[in-house]
């Protein structure tokens, strides 16, 4: 299995400008999470999935942020206007029910907002 | 308060030393405990879980929890320097919503 595979690795964008970030989780899979890291901060959940219906996002900083999972197979987390505070490492991680107590984490996208 | 504190180091020890990591909590319907392994530039690995109290040993790891102080520790013997990464403890209730800490940054001296 290739695992978590997101894409793209490295953005560098511009403030105002959109941004899209994917994510293909683990085939088999029922559960998809959305996480952004920072020094000050650390690893937030921002939205999580259940065979692809939002269940909890409480985390989303705000209206700018919104995530979809139009397939089992695809998700995308999408920031518009991006703000130069948007820069961090955002992370997509999938499990399963039967393997929930560990999250499988993909390489990360790192994203920085001039 | 966040939910799950963590001294973000960073640590440095010797090569062989025995480490100590240790995470404080706040959330009394936390059950699971975990502990991730962060390499630089790469996503959080399961390094290992418990359920409630107690201790769960695998090689020169060994996970303690004491749910009467709200106290997760992790302790690596024999520390070598490919242990050198960041280590995040996690927590939830049950659900699938964990909680991180900020991780504390480890490094080990050959």
């Amino acid at each position: 299995d290739a695992g978590v595979i997101q894409s793209p690795r490295h953005e560098v964008t511009e403030m105002g400008q959109e941004v899209t970030l994917r994510c293909k989780p683990i085939s088999g899979h029922d559960y998809l999470f959305w996480y952004r890291q920072t020094m000050m901060r650390g690893l937030e959940l921002l939205i999580y999935f259940n065979n692809n219906v939002p269940i909890d996002d409480s985390g989303m900083p705000e209206d700018r942020f919104s995530a979809k999972m139009p397939n089992a197979s695809f998700s995308t987390l999408k920031i518009q206007p991006s703000e130069p505070r948007d820069s961090a490492v955002y992370f997509c991680a999938s499990t399963s029910d039967r393997a929930r107590n560990e999250q499988f984490f993909g390489p990360g996208t790192r994203l920085t907002v001039l | 308060q966040k939910e799950v504190e963590q001294d973000p180091g960073p640590l440095s020890v010797p090569e062989g030393a025995i480490v100590s990591l240790n995470c404080t909590y706040s959330n009394s319907a936390f059950q699971y405990f975990m502990w991730y392994r962060q390499y630089s530039r790469k996503g959080p690995e399961l390094l290992m879980y418990t359920y409630s109290s107690g201790n769960k040993e695998d090689g020169r790891f060994t996970a303690q929890v004491d749910k009467s102080s709200k106290y997760i520790s992790l302790f690596i013997r024999d520390s070598q320097p490919s242990d050198s990464a960041t280590y995040l403890c996690a927590s939830y209730t049950g659900g699938f919503k964990t909680i991180f800490g900020a991780g504390t940054r480890l490094f080990v001296k050959a």
